[in-house]
């Protein structure tokens, strides 16, 4: 059975500074990963999607994927309190289906 | 807003009744799921359509029964329904349902069975 994990408790990080997340995951075969914001009460937002080897920039966003070490990672630059949320890593299955395993989430709390 | 909708938003039941969730993308899309998101658990998939074809079912109890009748509509059907499945119930939708496409999900129903 897939398995994703994310370890981390709580980041608590101050305004301005970097966040960074990570994720493992168990199929080796993957192929695609995503991240998701998901607000207290709210429904998941997709906010990064990477598929190959290395890094993926979309604003203050980065995401890092490591095939061969099975992880991958997540950076917020430039914190602001409207980041403060739970980040879901999602990671598809071998063979390119689109059957997403989540892992539990890591929240994160901007101080202002 | 992502164009994926959800109705009701909030849903109280007893066990007894039945009632419907409603889910319609706007997105043009090809696939559409149900999860269920219960506290300190990850999102767990429940069906999978593709062009209105069930094409997975995850051991979902038959008290959930799934309907889907055209490709921008998903209906789940809650009958007889137990406490333990009060839950953030959320409908996604993607491009197709092979291939490395994004999910897109709606607002979700939020579920308290009595």
């Amino acid at each position: 059975q897939k398995e994703v994990e994310q370890n981390s408790g709580p980041l608590s990080v101050p305004e301005g500074a970097i966040a960074s997340l990570n994720c493992t995951y168990s199929d080796r075969g993957s192929q695609s990963f995503f991240w998701y914001r998901q607000y207290s009460g709210k429904s998941p937002e997709l906010i990064m999607s990477i598929y190959s080897n290395g890094d993926k920039e979309d604003g203050r966003f980065t995401a890092q994927l490591n095939k061969a070490s099975q992880y991958v990672s997540l950076l917020i630059r430039d914190s602001q309190p409207s980041d403060s949320a739970t980040y879901l890593c999602a990671v598809n299955e071998e063979g390119g289906n689109n059957r997403l395993a989540f892992g539990k989430g890591n929240q994160v709390v901007v101080i202002p | 807003e992502t164009g994926v909708t959800q109705t009701p938003r909030h849903l109280v039941m007893g066990m007894t009744n039945k009632k419907s969730l409603k889910c319609e993308q706007h997105l043009g899309h090809n696939a559409m799921y149900w999860y269920k998101q219960s506290a300190k658990k990850p999102l767990e998939l429940m069906f999978v359509y593709s062009l209105e074809e069930r094409v997975e079912n995850n051991s979902v109890p038959s008290r959930f029964s799934p309907e889907c009748p055209n490709s921008s509509h998903l209906f789940l059907h809650l009958h007889t329904l137990q406490p333990e499945d009060s839950a953030l119930y959320l409908c996604a939708s993607s491009q197709e349902v092979v291939g490395s496409n994004e999910q897109y999900f709606g607002p979700g129903t939020r579920l308290t069975v009595t």
